[in-house]
């Protein structure tokens, strides 16, 4: 069975870091895309980073193009996104979705629960 | 970037109505690789179509898609109670950004 659990998410004040992981089982991590996709309270779904199953090529949307660093460790199954100089309009549930394949253009056929990152003062 | 736009914001049908819900590109989309997902309130989007027209492992045979190039649509045919959610449409056919339909709200009427 397919499982993705997020973690790391919390409050942080505006201008600060925070990073969460996702913790994979069930499949072969390193034959896969994953990705990171959020979505802010009462609002849709906005893909945020991708990263490649070998972790050789990486994606941002413009709305986070370098302030969110995206990773992954092949040996923990593990993907990990790094996120700094946070806004309040950053304030969202954070999904890790598996690709379908190991590039980049993927749809997403698991999803984690999700963890709240909220950016106030 | 291809922006997907989805339609009608919201359809209030009745459990045993049809559904129709639109998706609409502002490009081609290659080799029709547009994904259908549901989510239900206080849970994790399900995948229920990719490549436009074919249906997610479990998804029962009264989802169906259709469509090709620009425009796409997600048929319920009989609404049960579990299908009331929100639905979004999504491009995978090119280079990220990946993007999301705004999402298509079926409540109860």
């Amino acid at each position: 069975e397919v499982q993705l659990l997020e973690s790391g998410g919390g409050l942080v004040q505006p201008g600060g870091s925070l990073r969460l992981s996702c913790a994979a089982s069930g499949f072969t991590f390193n034959n896969y895309a994953m990705s990171w996709v959020r979505q802010a309270p009462g609002k849709g779904l906005e893909w945020v980073s991708g990263i490649s199953n070998s972790g050789g090529s990486t994606f941002y949307a413009d709305s986070v193009k370098g302030r969110f660093t995206i990773s992954r460790d092949n040996s923990k199954n593990t993907l990990y996104l790094q996120m700094n100089s946070l806004r309040a309009e950053d304030t969202a549930i954070y999904y890790c979705a598996k690709g379908h394949v190991g590039g980049s253009t993927v749809r997403f056929d698991y999803w984690g629960q999700g963890t709240l990152v909220t950016v106030s003062s | 970037e291809i922006v997907l736009t989805q339609s009608p914001g919201t359809l209030s049908l009745s459990p045993g109505e049809g559904a129709t819900l639109s998706c609409r590109a502002s490009q081609s989309i290659n080799n029709n690789y547009l994904a259908w997902y549901q989510q239900k309130y206080g849970q994790a989007p399900r995948l229920l179509i990719y490549g436009a027209s074919s249906r997610a492992t479990g998804i029962p045979d009264r989802f169906s898609g259709s469509g090709s190039g620009t425009d796409f649509t997600l048929t319920i045919s009989r609404l049960e109670p579990e299908d009331f959610a929100v639905y979004y449409c999504q491009q995978y056919g090119s280079s990220p950004p990946l993007t999301f339909g705004g999402g298509t709200k079926v409540e109860i009427k």
